[in-house]
């Protein structure tokens, strides 16, 4: 079955250090997501992105995020100057229509970023 | 924001009996639900979903019933394996036909035991 697949597993990186986390969806899929869920706590939404442009984002997705979708295959989320409380696993998710009864999301096995 | 909300952390139940998890909601124009369960280093797996103008969704061992009135979800597990150990996420979601996003509860650790 397709998986998504996010590489690296496991990011170290300094505060006030760039971060690019990396996620590959199922080929068919069109609509791509990111999540992430700090140690103990719930899964948190950060952003949607469709047609080359993010659909939807929180309030946690600010200034210090973007995502990009440079090629055919990858999709990307980068952090510009990670803090402390960027430390999480970071899941990406795709799906093949916008996330409906018969077209759930798919999640990625995640990347744990640790920031120190 | 506790939209979704699952109040208890865990639950344990014996290999072969019935394990109902539990999820309510605070917001009316949610129209999705869905189950994830999530095994350690992995990310959450999709189950089972239902529509919020059905009340039963039946797939296999796993059967997901919604009551709109009062706001709760429920996900029963008949017979439980100790293959379903992992935790399980509800999730809500408004408008099903767009790309907004999924609202997850805090998850229920579920432990069968053999």
């Amino acid at each position: 079955e397709p998986e998504v697949t996010q590489t690296p597993s496991h990011q170290v990186t300094q505060m006030g250090q760039e971060v690019i986390l990396r996620c590959v969806p199922i080929s068919n899929h069109l609509y791509f997501y990111w999540y992430r869920q700090i140690l103990g706590q719930k899964v948190e939404f950060l952003v949607s992105f469709y047609n080359n442009e993010i659909s939807e984002k929180s309030e946690i997705f600010d200034d210090q995020f973007s995502v990009e979708r440079p090629d055919g295959s990858n999709f990307t989320l980068k952090i510009r100057s990670t803090k402390l409380e960027d430390s999480a696993m970071y899941f990406c998710a795709s799906s093949h229509r916008a996330s409906s009864y018969n077209s759930p999301l798919h999640f990625g096995n995640g990347t744990r970023l640790t920031v120190t | 924001d506790q939209q979704v909300k699952q109040n208890s952390p865990s639950l344990s139940v014996q290999e072969g009996r019935i394990s109902i998890l539990n999820c309510d909601y605070t917001n009316s124009m949610f129209d999705y639900f869905l189950w994830y369960k999530k095994y350690p280093a992995e990310g959450p797996t999709f189950l089972i979903s239902i529509s919020s103008i059905k009340d039963k969704n039946e797939d296999g061992r796993f059967t997901v019933f919604l009551n709109k009135s009062a706001k709760h979800l429920s996900l029963h597990i008949v017979p439980s394996q100790p293959g379903d150990s992992a935790v399980y996420f509800c999730a809500a979601k408004l408008d099903s036909g767009s790309a907004r996003q999924l609202t997850f509860g805090s998850g229920t650790q579920l432990t069968v035991l053999p």
